[in-house]
């Protein structure tokens, strides 16, 4: 089996930056994603990590570290509308499928 | 470009009665996937199909019914609703298999069972 860890709620000032966190146990390991999801809409893919590193993306970055069973996602500089859930989800070795976190609820404040 | 549509965004129905989602995707991708999200629960898969005539079940499969027998379809149905499968159900799709490539999601539906 799977099991996703990430902080249920944050918050966080217009301009700052915000690490949210990921922590899993899986039955081997393909790869993990970050999705972004504002409310009332679908998840939208933000990032996926197969190797531990640092995968940069404009304002957004995410980390992988495999033999720690942890993820990171970075938002630099953020907007008022960076205001939304970010999931992490993970990929077991030989499954066709994706198993989520709960989500993290973040708020960015004027 | 549609890429994936769901129909219809909100329903409403009544304990007992046979509800029907659809799912619609243009990119002919060969995966799609059937998830539930709940507060407290996050998405939970509920069936995937990884083919036309190819599908199988995910974490919470019972008192659902899927079928494929498009490439582009995917429908999902509840057989008998029932007042805990009130929920948003969104539809993805992927090219590759669901671990190793993006899934992109349809906009869901909302579904009230009374």
């Amino acid at each position: 089996g799977q099991n996703i860890d990430q902080p249920t709620e944050m918050t966080a000032t217009e301009g700052a930056i915000v690490q949210i966190n990921c922590t899993y146990q899986t039955s081997g390991f393909n790869g993990l994603f970050w999705y972004q999801q504002h409310a009332g809409e679908a998840p939208t893919f933000l990032s996926y990590n197969v190797l531990d590193g640092l995968e940069e993306k404009g304002r957004f970055s995410s980390f992988l570290s495999r033999s720690k069973g942890y993820s990171y996602l970075l938002l630099k500089e953020l907007q008022m509308k960076d205001s939304a859930s970010y999931l992490c989800a993970v990929s077991g070795a030989g499954s066709y499928q994706l198993t989520f976190g709960k989500g993290t609820k973040l708020s960015v404040i004027p | 470009d549609a890429g994936i549509t769901q129909s219809p965004r909100y329903k409403i129905t009544e304990t007992g009665r046979q509800v029907t989602l659809m799912c619609h995707q243009t990119w002919s991708h060969s995966y799609m996937f059937w998830y539930r999200q709940d507060l407290g629960h996050g998405l939970r898969l509920i069936y995937y199909s990884a083919a036309a005539d190819i599908t199988d079940k995910g974490e919470v499969p019972d008192g659902y019914v899927v079928s494929r027998s498009k490439t582009e379809n995917f429908p999902l149905t509840l057989e008998s609703a029932t007042r805990s499968q009130t929920s948003v159900y969104f539809c993805a799709s992927s090219r590759l298999a669901g671990g190793a490539d993006t899934q992109y999601f349809g906009p869901g539906t909302r579904l009230t069972v009374l």
